[in-house]
């Protein structure tokens, strides 16, 4: 079956540091791959997506690239802000029309921003 | 335009009671999905419905788990005979259709509380 594992948290770091999260994934298929973001009190929010090998995803400063050859697609920003604070969770879906979309989710990791 | 609501908010019941869930999706998404997230599973994939087509209901945990969805618009998530393990928040997300490039919209969830 499918999998995802992503590091666990809580992430502190100070204003301007460089963020990366790690997310690995386990698929029968082809899958896309999405990071999905939870702000305190808010509901989770898609981030950035990427459907195939070497895409790389972006939005927000934040940038995440497909890696096929290490299943991997781990998160990076180059300078955080205090309102990058949220929960980040990696997910994925498989491709095949008849799977329907189904996302499988990493466990999260708080990100925790300080001035 | 306005987004996924899910109603109640909040629900707070007794173990062994039954409680319903409901989820009014963005105009126009034909796939929508209920996931639930809780703090010794993580998010997990509950169910999903495709237009008219019968429902993928590989990720309900127990036959105490049902869900509908009339008219091809609002689902509604019902359990039965609740037990603590069912507490958690419970979402709900659409799609305009079942593709992996099409995101999903999560609404605000339903967070559940069995006493």
């Amino acid at each position: 079956g499918n999998s995802v594992t992503q590091m666990e948290g809580p992430v502190t770091l100070s204003e301007e540091a460089f963020l990366t999260i790690n997310c690995t994934y386990t698929a029968t298929g082809y899958p896309s791959l999405f990071w999905y973001v939870q702000y305190p009190g808010e509901g989770l929010q898609l981030l950035l997506k990427a459907t195939k090998a070497d895409d790389k995803g972006s939005n927000k400063g934040f940038e995440a690239t497909y890696r096929k050859e290490t299943t991997s697609f781990h998160l990076e920003k180059g300078s955080v802000q205090v309102s990058d604070s949220a929960v980040y969770f990696c997910a994925l879906s498989d491709r095949i029309k008849a799977a329907g979309n189904k996302l499988t989710f990493g466990g999260g990791t708080r990100v925790l921003v300080k001035p | 335009g306005a987004g996924v609501s899910q109603s109640p908010s909040n629900k707070v019941t007794e173990k062994g009671k039954d409680v319903e869930l409901r989820c009014d999706p963005i105009s126009g998404h034909t796939a929508l999905y209920w996931y639930r997230q809780s703090l010794g599973q993580g998010l997990e994939f509950l169910i999903y419905f495709q237009g008219n087509s019968a429902p993928d209901k590989s990720g309900l945990p127990s036959d105490r788990f049902s869900a509908e969805r009339t008219g091809g618009s609002v689902s509604t998530l019902t359990i039965q005979r609740t037990q603590q393990e069912d507490s958690a928040v419970y979402l709900c997300a659409s799609s305009r259709n079942r593709e992996s490039t099409y995101e999903q919209y999560f609404g605000p969830g339903t967070r559940l509380t069995v006493t």
